[in-house]
């Protein structure tokens, strides 16, 4: 199985501070095929479920703010949130679906400082 | 929209099944490929099962752990994927998901294993 390491658990910030979360995968999510890193990262707010911020490591979904930056290649990826808003607090998680079974790090809380 | 509904949780004996739905929704299902997830009351999040669509001969995927207790199932004319649990034990306990190709979430439904 793929192990995701993900870094910080958790993390105090200000707003409008620029925070990033880390994800190392135990191996490579990059597709020869297709040259996609099959990394996703997803944002649970408290008594909701997750919702996917960035997929194929780098590609906002549709309708997430233009402050969330996915990057990396391989097996070390980056969520970068550039100037944090109070709505930003939340749990975020990756996710490889390069191969079975499909694996998640532990998570990174956000926390206001 | 896309909209997923997953009911059929509850409180339940270990050694006992229970069967969750998870109704669907604003898509074309039958295209769709479909995954159980669940979360742990520690948080952790645990990918379970993946079901493929019709014209991917309906391949299905399972985290070993749970391969031979968990079913994951679909009724395209329903729009619905199911997942039957057997066997349960106090570790299942968790909040279960189902999502569409892992892009969209339903609000889950909370499963609880306890004597």
């Amino acid at each position: 199985d793929i192990v995701m390491t993900q870094s910080p658990f958790s993390l105090a910030v200000s707003e409008g501070e620029m925070v990033t979360i880390n994800c190392k995968s135990s191996q490579s999510l990059l597709s020869s095929g297709n040259q996609k890193n099959y990394l996703a990262w997803y944002q649970q707010k408290p008594g909701q479920s997750p919702k996917l911020l960035i997929y194929y490591a780098s590609t906002r979904q549709s309708g997430v703010p233009d402050r969330f930056i996915g990057s990396g290649s391989g097996t070390d990826f980056t969520l970068t949130i550039s100037d944090v808003q109070a709505e930003d607090l939340a749990d975020y998680y990756c996710l490889q679906h390069y191969s079975y079974p499909y694996t998640f790090g532990a998570g990174t809380k956000l926390e206001l400082k | 929209e896309v909209q997923l509904v997953e009911t059929g949780g509850g409180l339940v004996q270990p050694g006992n099944s229970l069967k969750l739905s998870c109704a669907t929704s604003g898509f074309t299902f039958s295209t769709a490929w479909m995954n159980w997830i669940r979360q742990t009351p520690g948080k952790r999040l645990e990918w379970l099962a993946q079901i493929e669509d019709k014209s991917n001969n309906y391949f299905i995927s399972y985290l070993e752990s749970v391969k031979g207790r968990f079913t994951i199932s679909r009724d395209d004319s329903k729009s619905s994927v199911y997942l039957q649990m057997n066997n349960l034990k106090e570790e299942d306990t968790a909040i279960y998901y189902c999502t569409l190709t892992l892009a969209y979430w339903g609000q889950g439904t909370l499963v609880t294993v306890s004597s």
